[in-house]
């Protein structure tokens, strides 16, 4: 089945260890969205990709970053994790950048900082 | 930029019961999608309905896009139908991303 992976499901990580979070399609979708989930609170998202296109919402630290080497794959970099960046990141796709296009969701990474 | 209010936050229902959740935006969208994110995390698509009306299942969901608001109707609930319901849109104008409601807390007891 086409579908979003994301590897690791739960990732601990050290307070100022950098930490790299992975996503993989085989829906071969032009789009690729990475959103941080914290407690009981709605998906921000934090950038995405449209194609090799990077686009960086205004909010997003700079301690995010992301990398989109091949249609298939994309990675969150986060270059030093704080306590304040334990959260869920999720991993989604659309077909293409419109309005009015799907999103579909991996399962999320569960990041622990510690 | 445009706001999403779900309501109710929370909701209890015994095994059996329907229920309906809402979504109110603040502006014109063309985009609006209604997720379910188990207690495992998945954010799972359930409906794709910037207006009009479509059934999966005992699930449905009706969008009023010139009343901004959209309902989605859980029937004879059963126990696996329990996490976070997500209303998300995106606005007519301007090049915005999904925005996402706080959501409707679920919890259907057998």
């Amino acid at each position: 089945d086409a579908m979003v992976i994301q590897n690791p499901r739960y990732q601990v990580t050290q307070f100022g260890k950098p930490v790299t979070l992975s996503c993989s399609q085989t829906l071969n979708h032009n789009v690729m969205y990475w959103y941080q989930q914290k407690s009981s609170q709605a998906p921000k998202l934090l950038f995405h990709y449209y194609d090799k296109d990077f686009n960086n919402e205004a909010d997003t630290p700079d301690n995010f970053q992301s990398r989109r080497p091949n249609t298939s794959f994309c990675f969150l970099d986060i270059r030093s994790p704080g306590l304040g960046d334990a959260a869920m990141y999720l991993c989604a796709t659309s077909r293409d950048q419109g309005r009015l296009e799907t999103q579909y969701f991996g399962p999320g990474t569960r990041l622990l900082v510690l | 930029g445009i706001q999403v209010e779900q309501s109710p936050p929370d909701l209890i229902l015994q095994e059996g019961a329907n229920s309906t959740l809402r979504c109110n935006f603040s502006d014109s969208v063309n985009n609006l999608q209604w997720f379910h994110q188990n207690p495992w995390g998945q954010l799972i698509n359930l409906f794709y309905i910037p207006s009009g009306t479509k059934q999966n299942g005992r699930l449905s969901a009706t969008t009023v896009a010139t009343e901004r608001y959209s309902l989605l109707y859980i029937s004879s609930s059963q126990t696996t139908d329990s996490g976070v319901y997500f209303c998300a849109v995106v606005r007519l104008a301007g090049n915005t991303p999904l925005v996402f409601g706080k959501g409707t807390r679920l919890s259907v007891i057998a």
